[in-house]
């Protein structure tokens, strides 16, 4: 079946430092891949996607790679800031009559000044 | 991007009775949404998929009874908390894509249901 696994937090960062949240994923067929981003009290937003092998979704500062022969997705960002602290999601749907996605644990980051 | 809105964000009621909760899809056709529920420090859970003009899907061990989901339109799809309970209590997220120009799916706001 269909997963993403995801480390789990919680993260604590300081503020500029290196970010990287491990995802990888198990799918049959050929899968779509999201970060969606959850603030506190709030609903999901998409962060960058990517469709296709090699493909990198950037946004934000945030980028991800779509590697196929290790089947991840890892989310990387040089600097943080205070206000990305918030919970973050790996995700995958595969193209099928219901587009279903499929959610990662969720790592929760709290970046400190 | 698309946009999907959810309403309310938050409710409170009493045990017993039943909740309506609305999901729409302001600027795009959406065939087909989807009701996820997420428990504290939890990830979402997808409860079932909402089909416009039919029955809805169920994933195993979602009371069907307990959650009725209607999706009369192709901008909106309503969740029913029936007979609420406190272990309903909960955050309730709808999605749904724009078929049309991606392969992403746009989330509402959340609704976050207390049964007191």
């Amino acid at each position: 079946g269909n997963s993403v696994t995801q480390m789990e937090g919680p993260v604590t960062l300081s503020e500029e430092a290196f970010l990287t949240i491990n995802c990888t994923y198990t799918a049959t067929g050929y899968p779509s891949l999201f970060w969606y981003v959850q603030y506190p009290g709030e609903g999901l937003q998409l962060l960058l996607k990517a469709t296709k092998a090699d493909d990198k979704g950037s946004n934000k500062g945030f980028e991800a790679t779509y590697r196929k022969e290790t089947t991840s997705f890892h989310l990387e960002k040089g600097s943080v800031q205070v206000s990305d602290s918030a919970v973050y999601f790996c995700a995958l749907s595969v193209r099928t009559s219901y587009d279903k996605v499929i959610f990662g644990p969720g790592t929760s980051l709290s970046v400190i000044p | 991007g698309a946009v999907v809105s959810q309403h309310p964000s938050r409710v409170i009621c009493k045990s017993g009775t039943s909740v309506k909760i609305e999901c729409r899809s302001l600027d795009f056709q959406a065939t087909t949404m989807f009701w996820y529920r997420q428990f504290p420090k939890q990830s979402l859970m997808l409860m079932a998929t909402s089909n416009e003009g039919s029955k809805a899907t169920y994933e195993q061990g979602v009371e069907k009874d307990k959650f009725l989901i209607n999706h009369a339109s192709l901008t909106l799809s309503t969740l029913t908390v029936t007979s609420a309970h406190p272990e309903d209590s909960s955050f309730y997220i709808c999605s749904a894509r724009d078929q049309a120009t991606g392969v992403e799916a746009f989330f509402g706001q959340g609704t976050r249901l207390t049964v007191v």
